[in-house]
C-alpha cells in the first residue's frame, strides 16, 4: 500500500513563473491537506479537500495560490507568479476521516525554490 | 490563536537518557496528536490521544493530557540516536483542521 505520494520532490522557479505541486493520497482516502513549513518552522495550514470540493482554504493566500482535487488524478497546488517568499517546503497530508478527528499521513513534501 | 507551543524548542541529552517535551494550547480540543519530523523529510504520525483521555503509551513513548492545564506531554524513553528528530504537537479543536505547534528539535548524542 504505496504511502502518500508528492512530486516534484525539488522544483525550482525563477520569479514570475508557475509553480505546480502534485499530490496523490493513500489508497482510500478522501480528505487531502496542503501544508506550507519554512525553515526551523512549524507546519502551516494551508487548504483542505475532498473530491472536487473544498473544504477549507482558509490557511491560503488570497491572490497566485490556488488548489484542486479533481475526481480523477492527483491533488495540485498551483502557485502562479511565484515570488521569493514562496520559497519553502510544501507538504501535502490524505486522512480517512475529516477534520482532525484522525491521523494525518503525510507525502515526502515537495520543495520549492524560487530563484 | 489555538496554535499548539512546544517547550522547550531545542533539547539535547545522552543516549539512554529519556527526553520530556511539553505542548501548550488555548481552546477546547477532541484529540492531540505528537507526530515526528526526521530532516528533510515529511511528518510521522507517532500518537494520538483523546480529550476523554489521560495517558496513552506506545512502545518507548508516553503522553500525557491534561484538558484542566490544556498541556500534553511527549516523553521518550531510553532514547536512541534514532530518536534525533523535530517533534510536533498538533491539535484538533473538532471544526477546523489539525493545528501545527512549531516544534522541539531534540538531539540524541551517542
Amino acid at each position: 500500500n504505496a504511502g502518500v505520494m508528492q512530486n516534484p520532490r525539488h522544483l525550482v522557479r525563477r520569479r514570475g513563473q508557475e509553480a505546480r505541486l502534485r499530490c496523490s493520497p493513500m489508497k482510500g482516502h478522501s480528505h487531502v491537506y496542503w501544508y506550507r513549513q519554512l525553515p526551523e518552522e512549524g507546519l502551516k495550514f494551508m487548504v483542505y479537500l475532498q473530491k472536487e470540493n473544498i473544504i477549507d482554504e482558509s490557511g491560503m493566500p488570497k491572490e497566485r495560490f490556488s488548489a484542486e482535487f479533481p475526481k480523477e488524478g492527483p491533488s495540485i497546488l498551483r502557485i502562479q507568479q511565484v515570488v521569493r517568499g514562496d520559497s519553502a517546503a510544501y507538504f501535502c497530508a490524505s486522512s480517512s476521516q475529516s477534520g482532525g478527528a484522525g491521523e494525518q499521513y503525510f507525502g515526502p513534501g515537495t520543495r520549492l525554490t524560487v530563484t | 490563536s489555538q496554535q499548539g507551543e512546544e517547550d522547550p524548542q531545542a533539547l539535547s541529552i545522552q543516549e539512554g537518557e529519556n527526553a520530556t517535551m511539553n505542548c501548550s494550547y488555548k481552546t477546547s480540543i477532541n484529540n492531540l496528536q505528537w507526530y515526528r519530523q526526521n530532516s528533510g523529510r515529511g511528518l510521522v504520525h507517532l500518537i494520538l490521544i483523546r480529550s476523554n483521555e489521560r495517558e496513552k503509551h506506545s512502545g518507548r513513548l508516553r503522553v500525557t493530557l491534561d484538558t484542566s492545564k490544556k498541556s500534553s506531554s511527549l516523553l521518550i524513553t531510553a532514547s536512541r540516536a534514532a530518536d534525533t528528530a523535530s517533534y510536533f504537537c498538533a491539535t484538533d479543536p473538532g471544526n477546523t483542521p489539525l493545528v501545527f505547534g512549531k516544534g522541539t528539535r531534540l538531539s540524541v548524542i551517542a
